[in-house]
């Protein structure tokens, strides 16, 4: 069993760009919540996908944005890109919306 | 209101016991996790706990919580230098335990030789 895999591991974007991410869930889950972690931070919930749908949102600008597929791998995209957006991006997964997560390696995304 | 909150460091020394301490502040929640991240790493899932337990021991992890100070902590018997990481607290946001997990800000743990 892969766990969860998320592509890219390190990505350097410019201010004002768009970005997108990756995220294949663990065999068998179907639920995918995405994470920001600033540096020297906990985790913040950005979004949570689930039957291919948003299901639930943290306090994040419409900017972010995301998508899950019928194999339930997941995207999120930020558009517009601002400096603090930097940050580490983890990806969970879960085999219903109401079960524990477990996190990918994350996506290290540096914004100059 | 959404807020877990952790003490920032702990050092010991190898041999000794761990106590990581957190407080949350949502009531409802049904759920409260201990996740460990090594340097340039994920999250790894430690263990969970249900909100109507007081304990909860998997091998050398005793999580304690007492719901009525909405204390919770996570002890680590006879610590190791791979014990070294920074430990997050989590909550499961309401009663329904929807996915979102409010974190702490993390334990870094040290461990010494």
């Amino acid at each position: 069993d892969a766990g969860v895999t998320q592509s890219p591991t390190h990505l350097i974007k410019t201010r004002g760009q768009q970005v997108t991410l990756r995220c294949s869930p663990k065999s068998g889950h179907d639920t995918v919540s995405w994470y920001q972690q600033a540096l020297g931070q906990g985790p913040q919930f950005i979004f949570q996908y689930y039957e291919e749908e948003e299901r639930q949102r943290g306090n994040f600008p419409d900017r972010f944005s995301g998508h899950q597929f019928p194999n339930y791998s997941s995207e999120l995209n930020v558009n517009a890109l601002l400096l603090g957006d930097s940050a580490l991006y983890l990806c969970a997964s879960s085999l219903a919306p109401e079960t524990e997560a477990f996190f990918g390696q994350g996506t290290r995304l540096t914004v100059v | 209101g959404e807020d877990v909150e952790q003490s920032l460091f702990l050092s010991v020394r190898e041999g000794d016991s761990s106590v990581i301490n957190c407080t949350y502040t949502d009531s409802s929640s049904t759920y409260l996790y201990w996740y460990k991240q090594e340097p340039g790493a994920g999250l790894q899932l430690l263990t969970y706990i249900f909100s109507n337990m007081d304990m909860k021991q998997d091998q050398r992890l005793t999580v304690l919580l007492n719901k009525k100070d909405k204390h919770l902590s996570l002890r680590i018997a006879d610590t190791q230098t791979g014990d070294s990481a920074i430990y997050f607290c989590a909550e499961s946001h309401g009663s329904s335990n929807t996915g979102k997990l409010i974190f702490g800000q993390g334990t870094t743990l040290q461990v010494k030789p």
